[in-house]
């Protein structure tokens, strides 16, 4: 079936540091994929999308790249800064699924130290 | 960008009662809502699409008796957890799509329910 894997965490980085969460997903179609990010007390945000292959998805800093050679969709960031700390959640809309139904990864819950 | 509220945004309720929760678009009209529950550290666990003026589609474990959605106008869907106990306590959330064939969906900032 479809799903979407996302490295487990607690990811603890400093100020500044790269950042990159793996996430891979399993389909019979090409499906639309989605970082989300939850920030502390928040509700969930759109980060970035992409929609089709070798589409590349940005937003303040972050950058995804929908590889379909690998089913993956790979979060990352050059230079992390504490006010990146949050929840972020690789997400697919899969082909054949109705109303738009999201599938969620599992989360990677990511800490920034000063 | 979208707006999804919620209210209320936090409720402490006896076993037993029941409680609503209203997801509201306030600037842009939502044919269809999705109703989720998060566990602590979790991801969250879709509970049922709702679609105005249409009954609510639940998904597999999800009692539709027990978990009540009404989508009465393309801007409002309610939520109500009838008979509530303890082990309903979570923090639900809702989300709307920006129309039939939109894929980016808007999430409201959740609901955290604690039932004693």
């Amino acid at each position: 079936g479809n799903s979407v894997t996302q490295m487990e965490g607690p990811v603890t980085l400093s100020e500044e540091a790269f950042l990159t969460i793996n996430c891979t997903y399993t389909a019979t179609g090409y499906p639309s994929l989605f970082w989300y990010v939850q920030y502390p007390g928040e509700g969930l945000q759109l980060l970035l999308k992409a929609t089709k292959a070798d589409d590349k998805g940005s937003n303040k800093g972050f950058e995804a790249t929908y590889r379909k050679e690998t089913t993956s969709f790979h979060l990352e960031k050059g230079s992390v800064q504490v006010s990146d700390s949050a929840v972020y959640f690789c997400v697919g809309i899969f082909s054949g699924t109705s109303y738009g139904k999201l599938t969620f990864g599992q989360g990677t819950i990511l800490t920034v130290h000063p | 960008g979208a707006v999804v509220s919620q209210h209320p945004s936090r409720v402490i309720c006896k076993s037993g009662t029941s409680v609503k929760i209203e997801c509201r678009s306030l600037d842009f009209q939502a044919t269809t809502m999705f109703w989720y529950r998060q566990f602590p550290k979790q991801s969250l666990m879709l509970m049922a699409t709702s679609n105005e003026g249409s009954k609510a589609t639940y998904e597999q474990g999800v009692e539709k008796d027990k978990f009540l959605i009404n989508h009465a106008s393309l801007t409002l869907s309610t939520l109500t957890v009838t008979s509530a106990h303890p082990e309903d306590s979570s923090f639900y959330i809702c989300s709307a799509r920006d129309g039939p064939r939109g894929e980016t969906q808007y999430f409201g900032p959740g609901t955290r329910l604690l039932v004693l």
